[in-house]
């Protein structure tokens, strides 16, 4: 089972900023197989990015995605105050999803 | 419009088998690219994905979890139902269903959530 691992637990940044999260996996996944949520208290996730750097339909442009290796990125360019959320990577591999643990971004 | 609505029981027992319903719109169950998935949130942690049924009717299981759960779906009623046996508190949680869209291209993601719903499982 691949294990994803994201960094950092939590991250203080201030609106206008930029943001990288990360998401490790344990073993190796098809470049292409990630995608990332956000998470605002209260509601459901919500799709972010697919296939590692294709933005979801209404996706904001300041949101974009990265692969390398087994290591994966998620970026927003500058921060909107909407934007403080958890972000969590999933992927996918012989008909299992799995999720990582989540990033909390929060106000600095 | 896609949507999806769980619905089942806010309070079980320990012991207890627990029975939730997904009940889906705008979409088909029998479409190739879909899949229905059951995914948790215990309160203050993560994501855990749980079960998913294709558009074959075959299932996948979590690996830790396999034991415990069946899923099936009900065309007729556009339903997907979740089972999931010997309840323990640790079992306490928020429980989704969503729509899985998969391409070769870009593997399988979640493009559509329903709101979830609380499940207390007490002691």
């Amino acid at each position: 089972e691949t294990v994803l691992m994201q960094s950092p637990g939590t991250l203080s940044l201030s609106p206008g900023e930029r943001a990288t999260l990360s998401c490790r996996a344990s073993q190796s996944v098809s470049s292409s197989y990630l995608a990332w949520y956000q998470q605002k208290p209260g509601q459901a996730p919500r799709l972010l990015i697919y296939g590692a750097s294709r933005r979801a339909t209404g996706i904001p442009d300041r949101f974009s995605g990265g692969a390398s290796g087994t290591d994966f990125t998620l970026t927003i360019s500058r921060l909107e105050p909407e934007d403080f959320a958890v972000y969590y990577c999933q992927q996918y591999g012989n008909s299992q999803w799995t999720f990582g643990q989540g990033t909390k971004l929060e106000f600095k | 419009q896609v949507t999806l609505k769980e619905s089942g029981p806010v309070l079980v027992k320990r012991t207890d088998t627990l029975t939730l319903t997904c009940t889906v719109s705008g979409f088909a169950l029998t479409d190739a690219t879909m899949g229905v998935s059951w995914i948790r949130q215990p309160p203050g942690k993560a994501l855990e994905w749980l079960a998913h049924i294709f558009s074959n009717d075959d299932t996948s299981f979590s690996t830790s979890l396999k034991n415990r759960l069946t899923i099936s779906k009900d065309i007729s009623k556009s339903q997907v139902v979740l089972t999931m046996t010997n309840m323990d508190p640790v079992d306490t949680a928020t429980y989704y269903c969503a729509r899985a869209l998969w391409t070769p291209h870009t593997g399988s993601w979640f493009d559509t959530w329903g709101r979830g719903t609380l499940v207390t499982v007490s002691s």
